[in-house]
């Protein structure tokens, strides 16, 4: 099992927006809606921000929005802030005997 | 509050054995499938293992299957990872994660609560 593809890196200036793409197949992120993100910042445990695809948990802000289209899931961050600066994994559940798959992950810079 | 703590990392030598523990509070914790992730050092996440709520299900990762054994103790409100055959590829940060769906019948859509990881160095 493939880990599913995401940008090394994206970067935006305070305010704006951005998006992550996060590519699989129709063995994973095309196939389910068990599509999650989790945001890690330096030396930190990962955090979930969006689950099913588009769903944000309690705590988080409204600024985070999750999306699919075919085989590709997208995160955006809207009014981005500094504090938005981490690294970003997307995860999918699988039909393969490996059950989960996540990202390749990407570092998001606030210029 | 809601909290995962893991322990028992350490260095070990190629070829040799290690169990990871990780202990559940601020929630019901047998009413939750449970895993294990791991992150190389520099790299990205991997998810490794998972039980479910009631320890009657495991599922592996292809990349330590026949490996490793996940268990837990819902007595004790802890998961256990053993780890046998150690290599060289399995250093990495392990963290234990809460699947989100309480009492799942089908799979996990996400992990909610992780722990702070535990850092496991197999090198002679």
């Amino acid at each position: 099992q493939s880990a599913l593809t995401q940008p090394a890196s994206v970067s935006g200036s305070p305010g704006q927006s951005i998006t992550i793409s996060c590519t699989g197949t129709s063995s994973d992120v095309g196939g389910y809606n068990y599509v999650s993100w989790y945001q890690q910042h330096p030396g930190k445990a990962p955090k979930l921000m969006i689950y099913e695809v588009s769903n944000r948990p309690s705590g988080v802000p409204d600024r985070f929005s999750g999306s699919k289209s075919g085989n590709t899931a997208s995160l955006t961050i809207s009014g981005l802030q500094a504090e938005d600066e981490a690294d970003y994994y997307c995860s999918s559940y699988t039909s393969s005997s490996t059950l989960y798959v996540f990202g390749t992950g990407t570092k998001v810079t606030v210029l | 509050q809601v909290q995962l703590v893991e322990s028992g990392g350490g260095v070990v030598q190629p070829g040799r054995s290690l169990r990871l523990s990780c202990a559940a509070s601020g929630f019901t914790f047998s009413s939750y499938a449970m895993h294990w992730v791991r992150q190389a050092p520099g790299k990205g996440l991997e998810w490794v293992a998972v039980i479910s709520y009631d320890g009657s299900n495991k599922y592996y990762a292809d990349s330590v299957k026949g490996r490793f054994t996940i268990s837990r103790d819902n007595s004790k409100n802890t998961l256990y990872l053993q780890m046998n055959s150690l290599r060289a590829e399995d250093t990495a940060v392990y963290y234990c994660a809460r699947g989100r769906v309480v009492v799942a019948a089908g799979p996990d859509d996400a992990f909610d609560i992780w722990g702070q990881g535990t850092m496991v160095t197999v090198s002679s």
